[in-house]
C-alpha cells in the first residue's frame, strides 16, 4: 500500500490549493480516504474524509465551506482542495487511509506542504 | 464535535515505562488508536482499537482502555521512542478526532 501526494505548494492569501494523494497496492474505491492538516509545531488536525467507492464525504466543521474533496476513480486518486487561504493554512496536509471497520488510519501519505504567504 | 486531552509531555528514561493518557468523554463508546511522530515525518499508527498492534510494531508498544480513558503504555522504553504521540477517535456521526497531543522525551 502506498499513498503518494503531490509537492509542495506555496499560494498568496485569497487564492485556492488542491493538493493531490496517488493510491497504490490495493483496491482503492473499498476504502475510505482521509485529510488531516498540522500547521507547523501543531497538533493534527482532522479536515474530512471521502468514501472512495461512492464518493461521499463529509468535513469537519472547522472548514465547512472552504474544503471539497473529491476522487476520481480511474486514476485511483483523491483530491484536496481548500479555497480562501489565509496564513494560518500554511501547513503540511496528509491524506490517510482509513482501515476496516474501526475508524483508524493504518496507512499515510509523506505529507504537502502548504505556505500561504503573500 | 468533542475533544481528547493528553498531557503535554512525559520524560522517561531508558529502560522504564511510559504512560500516556488520552481522556474524552465520548471514549466508553468509541474505539481510540495511538500514532507516533517523529519530527519531519508522518504519523504512524501504533496501536488500533485500544489495544491491538499492527504487525512491525514492537511488543513494548500496548493499549488500555478505562471509563473515559485510554493508555498507551511503552514499556522498555529505548531512545528510538522519543517522538510525539497522539490519540484519535470518531463519532458516531462521522467527525473524527485527534488528540491534544503528548511529546515523549527520553532521558
Amino acid at each position: 500500500v502506498q499513498l503518494v501526494q503531490s509537492g509542495a505548494e506555496v499560494k498568496k492569501p485569497g487564492a485556492s490549493v488542491k493538493v493531490s494523494c496517488k493510491a497504490s497496492g490495493y483496491t482503492f474505491t473499498t476504502y475510505t480516504i482521509h485529510w488531516v492538516r498540522q500547521a507547523p509545531g501543531q497538533r493534527l488536525e482532522w479536515m474530512g474524509w471521502i468514501n472512495a467507492g461512492n464518493g461521499h464525504t463529509k468535513y469537519s466543521q472547522n472548514f465547512q465551506g472552504r474544503v471539497t474533496i473529491t476522487r476520481d476513480t480511474s486514476a485511483t486518486t483523491a483530491y484536496m482542495e481548500l479555497s480562501s487561504l489565509r496564513s494560518e493554512d500554511t501547513a503540511v496536509y496528509y491524506c490517510a487511509r482509513e482501515g476496516v471497520g474501526a475508524s483508524e488510519f493504518d496507512y499515510w501519505g509523506q505529507g504537502t506542504l502548504v505556505t500561504v504567504s503573500s | 464535535s468533542y475533544e481528547l486531552t493528553q498531557p503535554p509531555s512525559v520524560s522517561v528514561s531508558p529502560g522504564q515505562t511510559a504512560r500516556i493518557t488520552c481522556s474524552g468523554d465520548a471514549l466508553p463508546k468509541q474505539y481510540t488508536h495511538w500514532y507516533q511522530q517523529k519530527p519531519g515525518q508522518a504519523p504512524v499508527l501504533v496501536i488500533y482499537k485500544d489495544s491491538e498492534r499492527p504487525s512491525g510494531i514492537p511488543e513494548r508498544f500496548s493499549g488500555s482502555s478505562s471509563g473515559t480513558t485510554v493508555t498507551l503504555t511503552i514499556s522498555g522504553v529505548q531512545a528510538e521512542d522519543e517522538a510525539d504521540y497522539y490519540c484519535q477517535s470518531a463519532d458516531s456521526s462521522g467527525t473524527y478526532v485527534f488528540g491534544t497531543g503528548t511529546k515523549v522525551t527520553v532521558l
